[in-house]
């Protein structure tokens, strides 16, 4: 069963628009979200995260918003840039797991020019 | 720093053959971890050590074992390859608690089993 899923596999925007990329999770005991972006035959970087205990993280032009009661988070890149174009994979951990990460299975992110 | 380094690169194997994927980090963190990418599956967690001395398995262990040699590396072995190992493994580390909590991810290895 999938704890965390990120439920469009592609996203295509144009250079200076919004890129919103979203999460959901089923695991109520999830206390730290991560989102990671990933290029081709690359490891994942790490790109921001967000406390349960909040419901905005703003880092430049990424924004993460958390929404508990709907158990749905989002990923707001603004000015989409074409560099930002990869694999974006949203991140859940609680703290009874160890300190370990459940993934979703990633939304490729295409800005164009 | 280095951060995160695993060797090979690249590796193909015939099924039945053994090998060992090697992963070291110099970040001094605690917990190392062995994920693998499948297209259409994102991340899956294969194995984990929450600290030296200790491993655990993850949500896809079957046919894999690790050590965690010391502090610094951790490494995955699979003692007969089989097809459905061809995959892309990634290894991680990250600290331990705290209020850091990202993991730090190294390049990959890309395994081929014919």
């Amino acid at each position: 069963d999938q704890q965390v899923k990120q439920n469009s596999p592609s996203l295509s925007v144009q250079e200076g628009r919004i890129s919103i990329l979203n999460c959901d999770y089923t695991n109520s005991m999830f206390d730290y979200f991560l989102w990671y972006k990933k290029y081709p035959a690359e490891g994942p970087t790490f790109l921001i995260s967000i406390s349960s205990i909040k419901d905005k993280n703003e880092d430049g032009r990424f924004t993460v918003f958390l929404n508990k009661s709907a158990k749905h988070l989002s990923l707001h890149i603004v000015p989409s840039q074409p560099g930002d174009s990869a694999v974006y994979f949203c991140a859940a951990r609680y703290r009874g797991s160890n300190y370990k990460l459940t993934f979703g299975k990633g939304t490729l992110l295409t800005v164009n020019p | 720093n280095a951060g995160v380094t695993q060797t090979p690169k690249f590796q193909v194997l015939k099924t039945g053959q053994s090998m060992t994927l090697q992963c070291a980090q110099d970040m001094n963190h605690n917990s190392m971890y062995w994920y693998r990418q499948d297209p259409g599956m994102g991340l899956r967690l294969i194995y984990y050590s929450a600290s030296e001395g200790t491993t655990d398995k993850g949500e896809v262990p079957n046919g894999y074992n690790v050590s965690r040699l010391n502090k610094r590396e951790f490494s995955l072995r699979l003692e007969s390859a089989a097809p459905s190992q061809t995959s892309v493994y990634f290894c991680a580390s990250g600290p331990r608690g705290g209020t850091l909590n990202e993991q730090f991810f190294g390049p990959g290895t890309r395994l081929t089993v014919l």
